[in-house]
């Protein structure tokens, strides 16, 4: 058991530019969440992917995001046309199928500045 | 509107005291309950989970749950320096596909500050 991977660790980019962030959730997680963490805030959700099925959008996920989960595996987050409220850090999650009271583990993180 | 509320803190505390840190949530039908640490420029921990009213222990943490009151509380005993961190309150969202959906909901942390 590896954890929750994420990549990259950092993102410096330019306003406008596009950006995607990898995750690598534990091996036979099939459920693999995206939040996003601003200064002083809790992560608030923005996608769950059961399998390869994306499940749920938040409404915070305007349509310059865009995630995907092929196959059921890694999943990827892309930002398009960044702006600078995108700033912030980009958290993945993993679990099995959840019992009660059953919490999951976040990965590292990918922390993106965009200027 | 579901909401979790932390008070921001900062609350500080002296070594070997304890810590209170306290949460209210806004939806009666929330089951789980999680605590999570989390250290400037990481990412949150998962430290303490309760589903059942009463306490929880686990060494020097003690969860708290009150369904009746919508609170949940986490005690952190012995208060080490080691223990200075953002401390989040998060619930799932029943409503969110029910339970197997796994939704978290986060209050905005209370900072913790253990000074020697």
């Amino acid at each position: 058991d590896t954890g929750v991977s994420q990549d990259p660790r950092h993102k410096i980019t330019k306003r406008g530019q596009n950006v995607t962030f990898r995750c690598d959730p534990i091996s036979e997680h099939n459920r693999l969440y995206w939040y996003r963490q601003t200064l002083g805030q809790g992560p608030e959700f923005l996608t769950y992917f059961q399998n390869e099925a994306q499940l749920e959008k938040s409404r915070l996920l305007s349509d310059r995001f865009s995630a995907e989960r092929p196959k059921g595996s890694f999943s990827t987050l892309e930002i398009q046309r960044t702006e600078q409220g995108d700033s912030a850090m980009y958290l993945c999650a993993s679990r099995r199928k959840p019992r009660v009271g059953y919490g999951y583990t976040f990965g590292s993180g990918t922390r993106l500045t965009v200027v | 509107q579901k909401e979790v509320e932390q008070n921001s803190g900062p609350l500080s505390v002296p070594e070997g005291a304890i810590a209170s840190l306290n949460c209210t949530y806004s939806d009666r039908g929330s089951q789980s309950f999680f605590w999570y640490r989390q250290y400037s420029g990481k990412s949150p921990e998962l430290i303490m989970s309760i589903y059942s009213n009463g306490d929880k222990e686990d060494g020097r943490f003690t969860a708290q749950l009150n369904k009746a009151s919508q609170y949940v509380s986490l005690l952190i005993r012995d208060s080490q320096p080691s223990d200075s961190a953002t401390y989040l309150c998060a619930v799932i969202d029943p409503n969110a596909g029910g339970t197997s959906y796994g939704k978290l909901t986060f209050g905005q942390g209370t900072i913790l500050t253990v000074h020697p």
